[in-house]
């Protein structure tokens, strides 16, 4: 079946530092990706997606490439700051019915 | 304000105590449903429902049922909790089910359930 996969964190950065989070998947067809933040307390917000191969998300400075070949959407910033301390969910949706998210990586970046 | 509500946001209950937790979105969405959020699992899919009275079950729909009466309206129904039913749990709508297409999914704060 369909599934996501996400690197294990917790990850902890210094403010400016560059940011990757990896995610691949496992899905028949072309499924669409997807990359939701959660900040503390609250419920998860899309931040960016992409629906088809070669395709680029953005939003705030994230990006994250839709790479059909290596079957991965991995979410990079190249600057990053104490704001964007959150869980970050990789997810996907596909012709069935259901979305499939990732396990969730915690991000916390320190001034 | 366009915006998915849940109540209650928290709730200590004990084993074998029916409850339910309530989900409204104002946003005339067709698709709605339920997650659960644990540590190191990430969010699993309960019960999803692609319009009024079409529900289907998610990965994890045992100990659960939902009903989908009005279009606004996704009530969660835990008719004899457990303690491995203790998570946090979302509901989320958006416009029209996923089918491969990128519609955005709007999700409610969240219920913290406790059960003992």
């Amino acid at each position: 079946g369909d599934s996501v996969t996400q690197m294990e964190g917790p990850v902890t950065l210094s403010e400016e530092a560059f940011l990757t989070i990896n995610c691949t998947y496992t899905a028949t067809g072309y499924p669409s990706l997807f990359w939701y933040v959660q900040y503390p307390g609250e419920g998860l917000q899309l931040l960016l997606k992409a629906t088809k191969a070669d395709d680029k998300g953005s939003n705030k400075g994230f990006e994250a490439t839709y790479r059909k070949e290596t079957t991965s959407f991995h979410l990079e910033k190249g600057s990053v700051q104490v704001s964007d301390s959150a869980v970050y969910f990789c997810a996907l949706s596909n012709t069935g019915n259901q979305f499939y998210f990732g396990t969730g990586t915690s991000l916390t970046v320190i001034p | 304000e366009a915006q998915v509500t849940q109540n209650p946001r928290y709730l200590i209950t004990v084993t074998g105590k029916k409850l339910t937790v309530t989900c409204s979105q104002n946003m005339n969405h067709e698709y709605m449903s339920w997650y659960r959020q644990d540590p190191g699992l990430g969010l699993r899919q309960i019960y999803y429902s692609m319009n009024v009275e079409v529900t289907d079950k998610g990965d994890v729909p045992e100990g659960y049922k939902v009903s989908r009466k009005e279009k606004r309206n996704f009530p969660l129904i835990l008719e004899s909790p457990s303690p491995n039913q203790t998570s946090l749990y979302f509901c989320a709508s958006s416009l029209y089910p996923p089918r491969g297409d990128s519609y955005e999914q709007y999700f409610g704060p969240g219920t913290r359930l406790t059960v003992t």
